[in-house]
């Protein structure tokens, strides 16, 4: 079984729609949770940390459920801009270690 | 945010031959650095934690003598690709951490290797 999953879409979303994507992982010891954005060929960049209380940051809203294990990334009001590759991110074994990566769910949105 | 730079961004080289990717932190100190690795359609796959003044830790799988890890000053990781193949031809990212909070892990823009 993968660490991350996720389902790799794309999804395809009109604009202004509201789109949400999951994301499991398997080790019930992992320390913290991301949303990292990639463009194509780019590097990532961070979209939001996620706790458990869930949190917020303008059109987007991430939710950690820890007894289920999974993540969850909310859009709403989806922009053009929006349309990327969304990386679940997570930090396995805590303090200063390097993240593993989901392979990503493709974002398209359509004019 | 702060700034992480790669470089070259894009190396052509041929079969055999060694390839060096510099990563810098330009606007802070970072005592760890991260390489990953990305293959079309895949995720960043990490390969090794490099930390300033000591050897670096490889994930897994990883082969520490054909992937060298120098990382000599706060602001500078090297990663030499040596005796470079074909399926060594991939996207190389670097990260930094600044501080102690994991949030703050910033990424390179990254380096495209093409090995022929």
């Amino acid at each position: 079984r993968k660490e991350v999953e996720q389902d790799p879409g794309p999804f395809n979303v009109p604009e202004g729609a509201t789109v949400a994507f999951n994301c499991t992982y398997s080790n019930s010891a992992s320390q913290s949770f991301f949303w990292y954005r990639q463009d194509c060929r780019k590097e990532p960049k961070l979209l939001m940390s996620v706790y458990s209380s869930g949190n917020e940051d303008g059109r987007f809203t991430a939710q950690l459920n820890r007894a289920s294990q999974y993540i969850s990334l909310l859009i709403r009001d989806s922009k053009l801009s929006d349309s990327a590759t969304y990386l679940c991110v997570v930090n396995i074994r805590g303090g200063a270690d390097g993240l593993t990566f989901g392979k990503g769910t493709h974002l398209i949105i359509q004019p | 945010g702060a700034v992480v730079s790669q470089h070259p961004s894009r190396v052509i080289c041929k079969s055999g031959t060694s390839v060096k990717i510099e990563c810098r932190s330009l606007d802070f100190q970072a005592t760890t650095m991260f390489w990953y690795r990305q293959f079309p359609k895949k995720s960043l796959m990490l390969m090794a934690t490099s930390n300033e003044g000591s050897k670096a830790t490889y994930e897994q799988g990883v082969e520490k003598d054909k992937f060298l890890i120098n990382h000599a000053s706060l602001t500078l990781s090297t990663l030499t690709v040596t005796s470079a193949h074909p399926e060594d031809s991939s996207f190389y990212i670097c990260s930094a951490r600044e501080g102690a909070s994991v949030d703050e892990q910033y990424f390179g823009p990254g380096t495209r290797l093409t090995v022929t």
